[in-house]
């Protein structure tokens, strides 16, 4: 069955320092990743999808498919990035969304 | 409405008691899922509706917990009998597919006391 791991549950920067969210997963196919993040009192909502490799509000994240990770990356974190992240897969073909256990996120000015 | 509704937003119930919490999906998608968030376990799946297939109901915890979606429209995720470890926020979420993004709701924060 497939699995994504999230191993920091917090993490704390200060304003303007690079961050890095880390993400692995497993799964012996080719998976979609995802990451969703969720601000305070917000509902959940889509960031970024490795396919589009696209960034938004900053960020990016990149397929490592030899090392199985999806880590997301801003180069200068802004206060407003504040909030709980979730890595997430989804299985070729597949219809649900296998969730990490979050990151919260907290940007110190 | 612009987005996935979610009722109640909030609701505490006695143990033992049942409970009902609905889901508006986005008008025109088609598919509808359930996911629950609990206190460091991450979103977990309950279950999934797409069309007019049979559901997905694989995520389900136990017997006690049901779905189900009438005229290819709004859910409800019926929890019978519940117990403390069903407290939990309630999230249901909905997409035009199966292959595209998901849109999720407010979700509904259950408290078993």
């Amino acid at each position: 069955a497939q699995r994504v791991t999230q191993p920091e549950k917090l993490l704390s920067v200060f304003k303007g320092a690079p961050v890095e969210l880390k993400c692995n997963y497993s799964y012996s196919g080719s998976p979609e990743l995802f990451w969703y993040v969720q601000y305070s009192r917000q509902r959940l909502q889509l960031l970024l999808r490795h396919i589009s490799r696209e960034s938004i509000k900053g960020f990016t994240a990149d397929l490592n498919k030899g090392e199985t990770s999806f880590h997301l990356k801003k180069p200068f974190a802004q206060e407003e990035d504040s909030a709980m992240y979730y890595c997430a897969l989804k299985i070729t073909s597949g219809s649900r969304l296998t969730f990490g256990e979050g990151t919260q996120l907290t940007v110190n000015p | 409405g612009a987005g996935v509704s979610q009722s109640p937003s909030n609701k505490v119930t006695e143990k033992g008691k049942d409970v009902e919490l609905r889901c508006d999906p986005i008008s025109g998608h088609t598919a509808l899922y359930w996911y629950r968030q609990s206190l460091g376990q991450g979103l977990e799946f309950l279950i999934y509706f797409q069309g007019n297939s049979a559901p997905d109901k694989s995520g389900l915890p136990s017997d006690r917990f049901s779905a189900e979606r009438t005229g290819g429209s709004v859910s409800t995720l019926t929890i019978q009998r519940t117990q403390q470890e069903d407290s939990a926020v309630y999230l249901c979420a909905s997409s035009l597919g199966w292959d595209r993004d998901a849109f999720f709701g407010q979700g509904t924060r259950l408290t078993v006391v």
